[in-house]
């Protein structure tokens, strides 16, 4: 069964530009949620996705957008891209939202 | 109210001792409590996980003891191993909010 499956790995980009970052839920799995991941803050919630509707919103600005698509697949965005971006970004999937989440290897992003 | 918190921040076993690491949380809503190791480059994986109407849980080394009074969980690692050198985090959940909130993370490292 394969797993969660988050592309690219490693990104670089520069200030003021946008990124999109990937994820394959395991099949099955209705229920994506991101995380971001810095030394310093940790792992944090960024949202929830459904059924393709967003249903959980963690304490980010505005600039970082998500969605899911009706196989599951989900997409996160980061817009105007300032150096305090640059972290591991972590998808996770579960069959339900209250159970056991499965998390992908991530994607490092570099802001310079 | 939100918080979880997570002590200690790192951890020094020799092989074979127990490694304990404990958390604890305020909000009552709370009511799944996974662990979740991560080795460097990779996403968290999930180790073990409990509900509050159980007091403990074992799975091979690993144990989870939860006391709902005091609002606090830890993990038990028995007979620990040199290659269970990884950072640990505790985390919990509400309800079908898809939210994980995680606490600061235990870096422990098992000598041989």
């Amino acid at each position: 069964k394969a797993g969660v499956t988050q592309t690219p790995r490693y990104l670089i980009k520069t200030r003021g530009q946008q990124v999109t970052l990937s994820c394959s839920p395991i099949s099955g799995h209705r229920s994506v949620s991101w995380y971001q991941q810095t030394p310093g803050q940790g792992l944090q919630f960024l949202f929830e996705y459904f059924s393709e509707t967003q249903r959980n919103k963690g304490n980010f600005p505005g600039r970082f957008s998500g969605r899911q698509f009706s196989n599951s697949r989900s997409e996160m965005n980061v817009s105007t891209l300032e150096l305090g971006d640059s972290a591991l970004y972590l998808c996770a999937s579960s069959l339900q939202s209250n159970y056991g989440y499965t998390f992908g290897s991530g994607t490092r992003l570099t802001v310079v | 109210q939100q918080q979880v918190k997570q002590s200690p921040q790192s951890l020094i076993v020799q092989k074979g001792g127990i490694s304990i690491i404990n958390c604890a949380y305020e909000n009552t809503a709370f009511d799944y409590f996974p662990w979740y190791q991560q080795f460097p480059g990779k996403g968290p994986a999930l180790l073990i996980a409990i509900r509050p109407d159980v007091s403990e849980k074992k799975e091979g080394r690993f144990t989870i003891s939860f006391n709902k009074s005091a609002k606090q969980f830890s993990l038990h690692i028995m007979d620990s191993q040199p290659g269970d050198s990884a950072t640990y985090f505790c985390a919990a959940l509400s309800g079908n909010t898809g939210k994980l909130i995680f606490g600061q993370g235990t870096t422990l490292q098992v000598k041989p």
